[in-house]
């Protein structure tokens, strides 16, 4: 079965400074999808940043980047320039065939102003 | 971008009562559902996969009498949790999705039993 690790419950950056989050997974599949999902105090739900794993590229929206390692079946996310409004809960997830997300377990992001 | 409303917001219901939960698709046709419950300091647990036309397919675990899921059309999945109780008060979150787009979350649905 597919699992999603995120080993770091809690990380805490000072504003402007960047975080990485970690995430790893596990699968037997070659072609998926990874995302990092955003869930404020709000709660909604907000997609960060998605990566197909057929694509060497690592992801980039702003602000916000992937380092996609497919062979160590790692996905960790880089927030640059940290801002006040990226303190949130952040969810790595996969996906793969009848489209169910996996989620991991968590990480805590504190911005320290 | 996608657009997922869920209502109510917050309910709070005596215990033995049934609940009913919506989730809309805004903008898009949205050919499968997903139902979440998320507890506190936790993550997502998927609780159902619903596609339009057809019976759910629940997780492992979830009651699937105690929660009953609908998904009459390509806009529209309902979850209701049938006499619930104090132990049924969560967090429930829907999503949907088309075809291989993302999934497009909903804002969620505090559920309070007394």
């Amino acid at each position: 079965a597919q699992t999603v690790t995120q080993s770091q419950p809690e990380m805490s950056v000072q504003e402007a400074e960047t975080v990485t989050l970690s995430c790893t997974y596990d699968t037997s599949e070659s072609d998926y999808y990874l995302f990092w999902y955003k869930q404020p105090p709000s709660r909604q739900m907000i997609l960060v940043i998605r990566q197909e794993a057929y694509k060497q590229q690592n992801a980039t929206e702003n602000r916000f980047s992937v380092n996609f390692q497919k062979a160590a079946k790692s996905f960790s996310l880089k927030i640059s320039d940290s801002q006040l409004g990226d303190a949130a809960m952040y969810f790595c997830a996969y996906r793969w065939g009848a489209q169910k997300l996996v989620f991991g377990q968590g990480t805590r992001l504190t911005i320290n102003p | 971008g996608a657009v997922v409303s869920q209502h109510p917001s917050w309910v709070i219901c005596k215990s033995g009562t049934s609940v009913k939960i919506e989730c809309r698709s805004l903008d898009f046709q949205a050919t499968t559902m997903f139902w979440y419950r998320q507890f506190p300091k936790q993550s997502l647990m998927l609780m159902a996969t619903s596609n339009e036309g057809s019976k759910a397919t629940y997780e492992q675990g979830v009651e699937k009498d105690k929660f009953l899921i609908n998904h009459a059309s390509l806009t529209l999945s309902t979850l209701t949790v049938t006499s619930a109780h104090p132990e049924d008060s969560s967090f429930y979150i829907c999503s949907a999705t088309d075809y291989n787009q993302p999934q497009h979350f909903g804002d969620g649905t505090r559920l309070s039993i007394l």
